[in-house]
């Protein structure tokens, strides 16, 4: 089974939607981030969590919310869908305890606002 | 601030050509160094790292070594196959949790 998970994997929406994200890990991890992908812009944070009652914006958090349910949960909420949040989403996850803090990702979910 | 920039791509090679994708960044202080492969339909996984200067981090026959007097952590391998068809990126930590990302080079490899 896969460390960490996201569903839907793909989602295609209209604007004014509310969207939620949702991504589990079982590597019992504490850090928990948000990124999204577009082309010829790399990975950008959207938000972080570094345990369940800390929530930190990343550099684009605009447009977005997150709930970190559990240490294994963490959800990413589109309020209200724009058609440029059309991108994919990832989650990665890393261990307070590594100096390097490398960090492991999810499959992606491919969010589609039309 | 901290950034990194990374050859655009697409990059297309011949099955066992050699393989380089230029990385350099700009880091106050001691970045560590990575790079990260994302193959079709997957999400990112690490390839290889180096936290200190003059080190060398490989794996599956890749190479990058950090170079502290250029700023750079080229990637290279000797002879690429056609599985090593991926989007890579180099990213940089530089003592926070925070990755910095570079905008990834495709590397298409034909038989």
């Amino acid at each position: 089974d896969a460390d960490v998970t996201q569903t839907p994997r793909n989602r295609i929406t209209k604007t004014g939607k509310r969207i939620m994200l949702e991504c589990s890990q079982t590597k019992g991890h504490d850090r928990m981030y948000w990124y999204r992908q577009d082309p010829g812009l790399g990975l950008r944070l959207i938000y972080y969590s570094f345990d369940v009652k800390d929530i930190n914006k990343g550099e684009i958090s605009d447009g977005y919310s997150v709930s970190r349910q559990a240490q294994a949960k963490f959800s990413l909420s589109l309020e209200s869908a724009i058609p440029n949040q059309t991108a994919l989403y990832f989650c990665a996850t890393s261990d307070l305890g590594t100096r390097d803090n490398e960090q492991f990702f999810g499959p992606g979910t491919r969010l589609t606002v039309l | 601030g901290n950034s990194v920039t990374q050859m655009e791509g697409p990059v297309t090679l011949s099955e066992e050509a050699f393989l380089t994708i230029n990385c350099t960044y700009t880091a106050t202080g001691y970045p560590s160094l990575f790079w990260y492969v994302q193959y079709p339909g997957e999400g990112l996984q690490l390839l290889l790292k180096a936290t200190k200067a003059d080190d060398k981090g490989s794996n599956k026959g890749f190479e990058a070594t950090y170079r502290k007097e250029t700023t750079s952590f080229h990637l290279e391998k000797g002879s690429v196959q056609v599985s090593d068809s991926a989007v890579y990126f180099c990213a940089l930590t530089s003592g926070t949790y925070k990755y910095i990302f570079g905008t990834g080079t495709r590397l298409k490899v034909l038989a």
